[in-house]
């Protein structure tokens, strides 16, 4: 049973738009969120996280929105560089639970911006 | 390089065959994690281990596989007689702290087995 969904496989964008990337959870008990980046042949670099006392944040191009009763966060990229080519992973833990370093993956999603 | 660092980088090996991996953490990360990708799948969380204690292996297989991190050396994913749905990347992360770190894992580049 998948308790992080990435819906969409792949996402391609013209440079200088906005992407945005997509993820659900079913796990009621996620208490915090993060994003990875992952170049090929390479491992997962993080990207940004948010828990979920907030609902939004910030830093430089990327931004994180959490909708708790949805069960849903999104990444925002703006603006959008071919450098951004990866595959982002969304990734969640509890950390009421004490495991916050068990972190649970979606599989990804692939973004390819266009020049 | 001060980041994870993971060898072998590919590993092929026939069926029933022993797999060994290493990984030497970040400098002053003393809590190792490993994690394994499945092809087309996310990343899931297999073992946490500190020095000479193996803290959380719930998601290792109960047989075949064992983990372990030293007093001295690397932590070393060793995966006895393998099959094909072995087949997989393998990913090593450590971070400064355990317990309820809140910060992030760093990732090694990981090691693609692949089992003939």
């Amino acid at each position: 049973d998948q308790q992080v969904k990435q819906n969409s496989p792949s996402l391609s964008v013209q440079e200088g738009r906005i992407s945005i990337l997509n993820c659900d959870y079913t796990n009621s008990m996620f208490d915090y969120f993060l994003w990875y980046k992952k170049y090929p042949a390479e491992g997962p670099t993080f990207l940004i996280s948010i828990s979920s006392i907030k609902d939004k944040n910030e830093d430089g191009r990327f931004t994180v929105f959490l909708n708790k009763s949805a069960k849903h966060l999104s990444l925002h990229i703006v603006p959008s560089q071919p450098g951004d080519s990866a595959v982002y992973f969304c990734a969640a833990s509890d950390h009421s639970g004490g495991s916050n370093y068990k972190l649970t993956f979606g599989k990804g999603t692939l973004l390819t911006v266009n020049p | 390089n001060a980041g994870v660092m993971q060898n072998p980088r590919h590993l092929v090996r026939r069926r029933g065959q022993e797999a060994r991996l290493r990984c030497s953490p970040m400098k002053g990360h003393s809590h190792v994690y490993w994690y394994r990708q499945l092809p087309e799948e996310g990343l899931k969380f297999m073992v946490y281990l500190q020095k000479e204690n193996i803290i959380d292996e719930s998601g290792m297989p109960k047989e075949r596989f064992s983990a372990e991190f030293p007093k001295e050396g690397p932590s070393i994913l060793r995966i006895q007689q393998v099959v094909r749905g072995d087949s997989a990347a393998y990913f090593c992360a450590s971070s400064p702290e355990g317990g309820r770190y809140t910060g992030e894992l760093f990732f090694g580049e990981g090691s693609r087995l692949t089992v003939l």
